[in-house]
């Protein structure tokens, strides 16, 4: 099976743009998971889609956004970027949400 | 709330044993450890589940206290491919891991 991707990989976007990041999860996966991960803060879990239901959604404000497709694939979305937006953004697929995730290689954001 | 992994940071060398800590302030439904090398995607390693279910690698060990809300990962024999940053995600209950900063871990020969 293939494994689950990520596009773009790398991006460079300026403060006050907004940017829209896709994963496609493994065939069969219905739930995607989004972590924003910074040095800083390790991994930060954003929001979790089941069958294109919001489950779960961290604490990032509004500006984070999110949703998934009847195929399972699941973008988000980040309005008016800034400087500390940056990191890599990593989505996880699993058959239900709650067991055993498979991680992208992730989408390194860079706002400058 | 984050759970707490300890140590921040451990150097072994080949063969030798080590022991990474999961403390959380809240009650547990679920424990997962990942390992995440430089520049990769975290890669499953194990979940234990409320009830003393485990699912994982042969060769990973895991405890998992529900009364202390604690969970530890046991590498023994250390090879230089157990090098990385351990991370463990704790759930509740809910469709939301939630991540410690993590345990960088470095086996040297």
């Amino acid at each position: 099976k293939a494994g689950v991707t990520q596009t773009p990989r790398y991006l460079i976007k300026t403060r006050g743009q907004q940017v829209t990041l896709s994963c496609s999860p493994i065939s069969g996966h219905r739930s995607v998971s989004w972590y924003q991960q910074t040095p800083g803060q390790g991994l930060q879990f954003l929001f979790e889609y089941f069958s294109e239901t919001q489950r779960n959604k961290g604490n990032f404000p509004g500006r984070f956004s999110g949703r998934q497709f009847s195929n399972s694939r699941s973008e988000m979305n980040v309005s008016t970027l800034e400087l500390g937006d940056s990191a890599l953004y990593l989505c996880a697929s699993s058959t239900q949400g709650s067991g055993e995730q498979y991680f992208g290689p992730g989408t390194r954001l860079t706002v400058t | 709330q984050q759970p707490v992994q300890s140590p921040q940071a451990v150097i072994l060398r080949e063969g030798e044993d080590a022991v990474i800590n999961c403390s959380s302030s809240k009650a547990l439904y679920s424990v997962h450890w990942y390992r995440q090398k430089h520049g990769e995607a975290p890669v499953f390693l194990m979940i234990l589940l409320k009830g003393g279910e485990q699912k994982g690698h042969e060769k990973i060990s895991a405890s998992f206290n529900e009364k202390k809300q604690q969970s530890s990962l046991y590498l023994t024999a250390s090879q230089l491919s157990y090098s990385g940053t351990y991370f463990c995600g704790t759930g509740a209950g809910s469709y939301q891991l939630t991540f410690g900063k993590g345990t960088k871990l470095s086996v040297i020969p």
